[in-house]
């Protein structure tokens, strides 16, 4: 199995743009999850989707992040206009049945 | 409000050293504890705890938990330079969230 898959590994943006993150879960997933990782917070949970449904996205920041999962095997992160307090590493993971998580390589996104 | 707690912050030891990693969490309907690894990227997957008491091991590296007290320890015998990473822990609550601490850094030097 590949792991769960995410693009880009890196994107440079200026302020205001869009930003949109893929991210692949392992084939037979029925759980994903986003998370953001900073120095200063750690690995936040921004939103997570259980059979491609949003469950809880009491962690998305405000109303400039949006995800979707318009299918099992496919989800986007995306921030719109983008700002340099949102650079972070971005990370997403699946599981199955909500055992344990497995992550992607992450989206190491800069902001300037 | 909920929180998992990890410290040390930091921990520079030498190879062959012994060293323990703790975790502390207060999360609503608690469902089990993890343990991650992470290096470069991508944290990995070490151990999952749901009961108390009952150690968990893979090579040198072993876990508990304490459900009374809140708390699991990772540790590390004979630690070597690719031991050098940061540990997560994270608790499993409400159903399917994962509460993640701030992580320990291990510097294990030769």
């Amino acid at each position: 199995d590949a792991g769960v898959i995410q693009s880009p590994r890196h994107e440079v943006t200026e302020m205001g743009q869009e930003v949109t993150l893929r991210c692949k879960p392992i084939s037979g997933h029925d759980y994903l999850f986003w998370y953001r990782q900073t120095m200063m917070r750690g690995l936040e949970l921004l939103i997570y989707f259980n059979n491609n449904v949003p469950i809880d996205d009491s962690g998305m920041p405000e109303d400039r992040f949006s995800a979707k999962m318009p299918n099992a095997s496919f989800s986007t992160l995306k921030i719109q206009p983008s700002e340099p307090r949102d650079s972070a590493v971005y990370f997403c993971a699946s599981t199955l049945d909500g055992e344990k998580l497995f992550f992607g390589s992450g989206t190491q996104l800069s902001v300037l | 409000e909920d929180k998992v707690v990890q410290s040390p912050l930091s921990l520079v030891v030498h190879e062959g050293d012994t060293v323990t990693l703790n975790c502390s969490y207060e999360v609503t309907n608690f469902r089990s504890l993890l343990w991650y690894k992470q290096e470069k990227k991508a944290p990995t997957f070490l151990f999952m705890l749901t009961s108390s008491g009952i150690e968990k091991k893979s090579g040198r590296l072993s876990s508990i938990l304490d459900k009374k007290e809140l708390f699991s320890i990772l540790n590390i015998t004979a630690t070597q330079t690719g031991d050098s990473a940061v540990y997560l822990c994270a608790a499993k609550y409400n159903f399917n969230k994962f509460y993640f601490g701030s992580g320990t850094k291990l510097n294990v030097k030769p």
